[in-house]
C-alpha cells in the first residue's frame, strides 16, 4: 500500500488567497483525521471523520477552515481566506480500528 | 484543564545507553496511550500502544510503562543507536471519542 497520500507537499501563498489541501487515506481505513503542527502548539487535531461523516470538528480554528470527505478515498481541507498565522504543517492521518493512526507526509503551508 | 507534558529539552545520550523519555498527564483517564516517532520533515509513525490495564509493553528494543496512578508513561530505548535520533511523541486517547491528543514531543539525540 502506498500509505496516506497528501498533496501538495509544499504550498506558498499570499494572505487572502484560498488554499486547498488534499488527502487520500489508506484503502480500507474508515477514520480520517486532519492535524496541524507548529512549534508553539505541537500537533493539534482539527477534524475527525468516521465513515466519511464529520464526527468532531471542535478543533477547527474558525469559519475560515472547512473540511469535506465526499467519499472514502478523498478528503480536502480548505482555508479561505488564508492568513499568515495559518502557516504550519498540516497532516492527514487514517486508521482502521480507531487506535493506531497512519500519518501522511504532511503539507508545509506558508502564507505570506 | 487537560494537559500532557513531555520534556521540551532535547535528551542527549551516548550510543549503547538506554534512553528514557517521560510523558506526564493531568485530567485524563485514557483507555490507552501511544508513542509515535517523528523524523524531520515527515509524519509521525506509530511505535507502541499500551492499555490502562497493562503495566508494561515491549517491542524489540522498546519498552513502555503506564502508571495510571502517577498519570505517567515512560518510554525506554535500550542499546540506543544514532538511527534512534528523532522526536518522540506520546498520545493519549480522549475517553470515548476515538481521537488522540498528542504531547509536544521530546527530541532524542544519540551520539556515536
Amino acid at each position: 500500500d502506498a500509505g496516506v497520500i497528501q498533496s501538495p507537499r509544499h504550498e506558498v501563498t499570499e494572505m487572502g488567497q484560498e488554499v486547498t489541501l488534499r488527502c487520500k487515506p489508506i484503502s480500507g481505513h474508515n477514520s480520517l483525521f486532519w492535524y496541524r503542527q507548529t512549534m508553539m502548539r505541537g500537533l493539534e487535531l482539527l477534524i475527525y471523520f468516521n465513515n466519511n461523516v464529520p464526527i468532531d470538528d471542535s478543533g477547527m480554528p474558525e469559519d475560515r477552515f472547512s473540511a469535506k470527505m465526499p467519499n472514502a478515498s478523498f478528503s480536502t481541507l480548505k482555508i479561505q481566506p488564508s492568513e499568515p498565522r495559518d502557516s504550519a504543517v498540516y497532516f492527514c492521518a487514517s486508521s482502521e480500528v480507531q487506535e493506531t493512526q497512519y500519518f501522511g507526509p504532511g503539507t508545509r503551508l506558508l502564507v505570506l | 484543564s487537560q494537559k500532557i507534558e513531555q520534556n521540551s529539552e532535547a535528551l542527549n545520550i551516548q550510543e549503547g545507553k538506554t534512553a528514557t523519555l517521560t510523558c506526564n498527564y493531568t485530567n485524563y483517564s485514557p483507555a490507552y496511550l501511544q508513542w509515535y516517532r517523528q523524523d524531520p520533515g515527515r509524519g509521525p509513525v506509530f511505535l507502541l500502544l499500551i492499555r490502562e490495564n497493562e503495566k508494561e509493553k515491549r517491542k524489540e528494543r522498546l519498552k513502555v510503562t503506564f502508571d495510571t496512578t502517577l498519570k505517567q508513561s515512560l518510554f525506554h530505548i535500550t542499546a540506543s543507536q544514532p538511527a534512534d535520533s528523532a522526536t518522540y511523541l506520546c498520545a493519549l486517547e480522549n475517553s470515548g471519542y476515538s481521537t488522540l491528543t498528542f504531547g509536544k514531543g521530546t527530541m532524542l539525540l544519540v551520539s556515536p
